[in-house]
């Protein structure tokens, strides 16, 4: 079956814009969690969706938000872009999340701020 | 808070050498293990994983985990490095707050 898919794969703007990343889970996972990858920190949890409602949330500035539609489809937005939101942006799906479930990532959205 | 601790943060091995990567968490409570590699330009993918019962975990590519709970360690172990293991490894955590936490990695070069 199809992994996760992330859109687009790389994008390059400049500060103060905002930015739409996109991921479509694998077909029947209902749980989208967001990460932020860059060198030295490691992977940090932004936020995870299940049925279209924000169900964890890290500690990201308000400027980064996200949502699921109904069909698990869910997106990130980052405004006001800074030079420090550089960074891989990982989608992880799994079926319905948390404890006892496996998460499949994608390959990520590379974000870099001009 | 949860934290998940890597304390290796770049090992060097020749191959054929044995691996041992460190991997440590705070959380008292029933937790899900996983080690995921991410190889150069790929996604992450999973190793291996502990839910519960034998502590002792064998993953995919040679690759095991033992849990000491009463350390709060799930160390990754493989007896014999290949060239093809060069990547970055990733130790992770879900707890109660049903997310997965991650460590900062540890990148493996095996050099041939």
């Amino acid at each position: 079956k199809a992994g996760v898919t992330q859109t687009p794969r790389y994008l390059i703007k400049t500060r103060g814009q905002q930015v739409t990343l996109s991921c479509s889970p694998i077909s029947g996972h209902r749980s989208v969690s967001w990460y932020q990858q860059t060198p030295g920190q490691g992977l940090q949890f932004l936020f995870e969706y299940f049925s279209e409602t924000q169900r964890n949330k890290g500690n990201f500035p308000g400027r980064f938000s996200g949502r699921q539609f109904s069909n698990s489809r869910s997106e990130m937005n980052v405004s006001t872009l800074e030079l420090g939101d550089s960074a891989l942006y990982l989608c992880a799906s799994s079926l319905v999340g948390g404890r006892g479930t496996e998460a499949f990532f994608g390959q990520g959205t590379r974000l870099t701020v001009v | 808070a949860q934290s998940v601790s890597q304390h290796n943060h770049h090992v060097i091995l020749s191959e054929a050498a044995s691996l041992e990567l460190g991997c440590n968490y705070s959380y008292g409570g029933t937790v899900n293990l996983f080690w995921y590699v991410q190889y150069p330009g790929q996604h992450l993918q999973l190793l291996l994983k502990y839910f519960s019962g034998d502590p002792l975990v064998k993953g995919i590519k040679g690759f095991e985990a033992e849990f000491i709970k009463s350390k709060f360690s799930f160390n990754l172990r493989k007896p014999s490095v290949q060239w093809s293991d060069t990547a970055e490894y990733f130790c992770a955590v879900i707890t109660g707050a049903n997310n997965l936490f991650f460590g900062t990695g540890t990148r493996l070069t095996v050099i041939p």
